[in-house]
């Protein structure tokens, strides 16, 4: 079955750049939207945003101009950017397959943490 | 944004019993709303999605009711496994999300 794998450093400098990727093994990449969701210290969920095999985009607007989020559908996997951390980006961050007309999130990576320090 | 409010933020009970998780909306969110469940170290897992629909594989004393801006998680018999927090998350919009979370805890 489907298996997805968050990878990326696992901490950040403040104002530097968040990347991680997740690749996606066991079942296509095309077909399905694929998300972006992050569980804070304090264990809130808060999605971050989704990306379809063919490229539209919809993402969280408190995050504003800070995030990129692309895919790479030869390579199976999809990945996320976030500029100018702060701490309060500090969490862990989880990809995850996301079905359309109820958006849910069905099948989802291990989670990745990443701290923001200095 | 929809706020999601979950009652009550824990909940001590013994195995066998039945236990019931409430999820509140800010607004009519229709049957858009999905439940996860997660344990400590792992990632949330799809139980049921569109308010009543159980995900292929989830076992049949879960089940879910509700619509418009009040729903319910139900575990009829619970089992040592089904001890976790459970989330709720809504996707009448484009911005999707959770409850705080419901802590279930063995008696």
């Amino acid at each position: 079955q489907v298996q997805l794998q968050e990878s990326g450093p696992g901490l950040v400098k403040p104002s530097e750049t968040l990347s991680l990727s997740c690749a996606v093994s066991g079942g296509s990449i095309s077909g399905y939207y694929w998300s972006w969701i992050r569980q804070t210290p304090g264990k809130r969920l808060e999605w971050i945003a989704y990306i379809s095999y063919n490229g539209n985009t919809n993402s969280n607007p408190s995050l504003g101009s800070r995030l990129t989020i692309s895919i790479d559908t030869s390579r199976a996997q999809f990945s996320l950017r976030l500029r100018s951390v702060t701490t309060a980006d500090t969490a862990v961050y989880y990809c995850a397959r996301t079905t359309r007309l109820y958006w849910y999130f069905d099948v989802w990576g291990r989670g990745a943490l990443v701290t923001v320090s200095s | 944004d929809i706020q999601m409010t979950q009652s009550p933020s824990s909940l001590s009970a013994s195995v066998g019993d039945r236990v019931s998780i409430t999820c509140r909306a800010s607004q009519n969110i229709n049957n858009y709303l999905n439940w996860y469940q997660q344990k400590p170290g792992k990632a949330p897992k799809l139980l049921i999605y569109a308010a009543s629909t159980l995900q292929s594989g989830v076992p049949s004393r879960f089940s879910g009711s509700g619509s418009g801006t009040d729903f319910t998680l139900t575990i009829s018999g619970l089992q040592p496994e089904d001890f976790a927090t459970y989330y709720c998350q809504q996707s009448d919009t484009n911005l999707y999300t959770f409850g705080q979370g419901t802590k279930l805890e063995i008696k």
